[in-house]
């Protein structure tokens, strides 16, 4: 079973520049998700999306940062204009949708690795 | 507060010895703990989730649970200098969000 694809793996941008990162969830899974990980620190949670519907977006910058997941499979995130502090590896996740705890563990992709100079 | 709180590290142990990771959380509706192994420059890779208090096991690892204390911890035993890596701790409350505590780097010395 392939895993969750991302790409790029690495991005190196200038400050105010735009940036674009794509994510393919496991086939089949509902709900996707974006973190943010800065260095030494944990996953933080951007964006989660079941199906192609918005379920938290709590802690999205929303002056710059965005993300759409048309048509519950692909989703985006973009990030204009870029600023030094979003330096971080940009994290896409998938998982199925149930009652039970096994059917929403959540699998990671390889992330994208920004650069904001 | 940070609503998930890990100790940094380095936790160094030696090559075949057990090491002890902890985990606090502050949210008492939290319902489900997730131990997660992050090796440098790579993604999150799932160890394994307890959502019962008590322990449970799977080989070499042991989660421990503790809804009273607010606590999970992970239990590494014989461990492996491929065990060292980062382990991140991770909170299910409500709508499958989870919250990641800093994470706790291991060092397993040969």
């Amino acid at each position: 079973e392939a895993g969750v694809a991302q790409s790029p793996r690495y991005k190196i941008i200038e400050k105010r520049q735009s940036v674009a990162f794509w994510c393919n969830p496991i086939s089949g899974h509902a709900t996707l998700y974006w973190y943010q990980q800065i260095l030494g620190q944990g996953p933080k949670l951007l964006i989660q999306f079941q199906n192609n519907g918005v379920v938290d977006d709590s802690q999205l910058p929303k002056d710059r940062f965005s993300a759409e997941r048309l048509k519950g499979v692909d989703s985006t995130l973009k990030i204009q204009p870029a600023k030094l502090e979003d330096s971080a590896v940009y994290l896409c996740a998938s998982s199925l949708w149930g009652r039970t705890v096994a059917k929403n563990i959540q699998y990671f992709g390889a992330g994208t690795r920004l650069s904001v100079l | 507060q940070k609503e998930v709180e890990q100790n940094s590290g380095p936790l160094s142990v030696p090559e075949g010895a057990i090491a002890s990771l902890n985990c606090t959380y502050s949210d008492r509706g939290s319902q489900s703990f997730f131990w997660y192994r992050q090796y440098s420059g790579k993604s999150p890779e799932l160890i394994m989730f307890i959502y019962s208090n008590g322990d449970k096991e799977d080989g070499r690892f042991t989660a421990q649970l503790n809804k009273a204390s607010q606590y999970v911890s992970l239990l590494i035993r014989d461990s492996q200098p491929s065990d060292s890596a980062t382990y991140l701790c991770a909170v299910k409350a409500a709508g499958n969000k989870l919250t990641f505590g800093g994470g706790t780097r291991v060092l397993v010395k040969p």
